[in-house]
């Protein structure tokens, strides 16, 4: 069964320190995508990067990059010099569905505080 | 784009009554969904429609749950003799599926409370 894992329930830095949000996941499958979220205090979800599994190239956007490795089955988003903006419950997701974009399986989220 | 859009932002109602929402997706997307978001936690796949046809429900979706895209546009989402346990946010997204399939992009939700 797919399971996805962010074991960081709150985190509150200071701004302009790096922070770590961890993923773990598990599926079966060999084909599967993996996903990051941001939902700040409006509500909405907010689409931040999608990964397939057979692309392990880390990905840098801005200052937000990510750190996918299979063989720890984990997809950690890191975010640097961070900013009060930044301030938002983060969910890392997983699909096994080819399309890639339905179904997805979400975790419990990590609150992210970045204080002035 | 306008974005997927849902309606009502929040609604309250007694436990026993029905309660209908509707998800307005973005106007080239074939794909809608419906999650539930409770507390503390993330959203969970209730069903979602390729065009007016339903592919697939979850079972969180109990009998009392019914959702319906008639012309392959707005969807709804209804729920019969509420309960206080289906208090959650219930998310609207969509998706367009082509070579290079569009990730989910949600709605701002629709937060019920039964009481």
């Amino acid at each position: 069964a797919q399971k996805v894992t962010q074991a960081q329930t709150e985190i509150s830095v200071v701004e302009k320190e790096d922070v770590t949000l961890d993923c773990v996941y598990e599926t079966r499958d060999t084909t599967y995508y993996l996903f990051w979220y941001k939902q700040p205090p409006s509500g909405e979800l907010v689409f931040l990067i999608r990964r397939n599994s057979f692309d392990e190239q880390n990905e840098i956007s801005g200052r937000y990059s990510w750190n996918f490795q299979k063989s720890t089955s984990s997809f950690n988003f890191t975010i640097t010099a961070s900013q009060v903006v930044d301030s938002a419950v983060y969910f890392c997701a997983l699909s096994e569905d080819e399309g890639g974009s339905e179904k997805l399986v979400f975790g419990k989220g990590t609150k992210l505080t970045v204080n002035p | 784009d306008t974005g997927v859009s849902q309606n009502p932002r929040h609604k309250i109602t007694k436990r026993g009554q029905n309660v209908t929402f509707r998800c307005d997706p973005i106007s080239e997307h074939n794909r809608l969904y419906w999650y539930r978001q409770t507390l503390g936690q993330g959203p969970e796949f209730l069903t979602y429609f390729q065009n007016e046809a339903q592919l697939e429900k979850s079972r969180l979706l109990s009998d009392r749950f019914s959702a319906e895209r008639p012309k392959g546009s707005f969807s709804t989402l209804e729920i019969q003799r509420t309960e206080q346990g289906d208090s959650a946010m219930y998310l609207c997204a969509s998706s367009l599926t082509t070579v290079n399939n569009s990730p989910l992009h949600f709605g701002n939700g629709t937060r019920l409370t039964v009481t």
